[in-house]
């Protein structure tokens, strides 16, 4: 298994630029999630969702879209990028029964400029 | 609003010694507490969890414990070793639907 991937593993843009970021599992998880890591502010949600079809807003959701059409993958959207969003963003996924334990991917380096 | 802190930014420890690390939480109860390793450039990887009823939890040299009268979780790593020196993050989860809440992370060193 290959767990949680993501793609790409870096990337730069320029402000208002757009771009999509891929999460895909191969573990059947019903729940997946978007965060983002910035020095001195930990982990933060921003979108999650608890099956395919569904989405819904986490802690920092502005300047972020998201959808879940197939249950493996889980995609998060910059519509137009700003340089606030220069960030490091880790998917993750959960068990079926609940969201006990959260399996990560490596995470995607975001620039933007 | 749920607020959640560990004590320390960074702990230097000797290989050998037990590195202790603390998780404090307000405002709410949790069901659950995580804890998670983080490696530079990598994504977050589960340790343990602890539930609001159990006191403690092992695995192999790592502890956890957990006191909701206090509201903290310590995180202990015995005969400690330079390869347990990495960023570790605490979780708390309130009820079987809601979301983590992750803490800033306190980065271990392990001196040999």
């Amino acid at each position: 298994n290959a767990g949680v991937t993501q793609t790409p593993k870096f990337r730069v843009l320029k402000t208002g630029q757009s771009m999509t970021l891929l999460c895909a599992q191969d573990m059947n998880h019903e729940y997946m999630y978007w965060y983002r890591q910035d020095p001195g502010m930990g982990l933060r949600l921003i979108h999650y969702s608890v099956g395919e079809g569904t989405t819904a807003k986490g802690e920092v959701p502005d300047g972020y879209n998201v959808s879940r059409l197939k249950k493996q993958n889980f995609l998060l959207g910059l519509e137009s990028a700003a340089p606030s969003q220069t960030s490091v963003y880790f998917c993750a996924s959960s068990y079926p029964a609940g969201r006990e334990t959260q399996y990560f991917g490596p995470g995607t380096r975001l620039l933007v400029l | 609003s749920q607020k959640i802190e560990q004590n320390s930014e960074a702990l230097n420890i000797q290989e050998g010694k037990t590195a202790t690390l603390t998780c404090n939480y307000t405002n709410y109860s949790p069901a659950y507490l995580q804890w998670y390793r983080q490696d530079p450039g990598r994504g977050p990887v589960f340790l343990l969890l602890i539930r609001e009823n159990e006191k403690e939890k092992r695995k192999e040299r790592l502890k956890v414990t957990f006191d909701t009268t206090l509201k903290q979780s310590l995180f202990h790593i015995t005969a400690s070793q330079p390869a347990d020196s990495a960023t570790y993050l605490c979780a708390l989860q309130r009820g079987s639907q809601g979301n983590l809440i992750f803490g800033k992370g306190t980065k271990l060193s392990v001196k040999p």
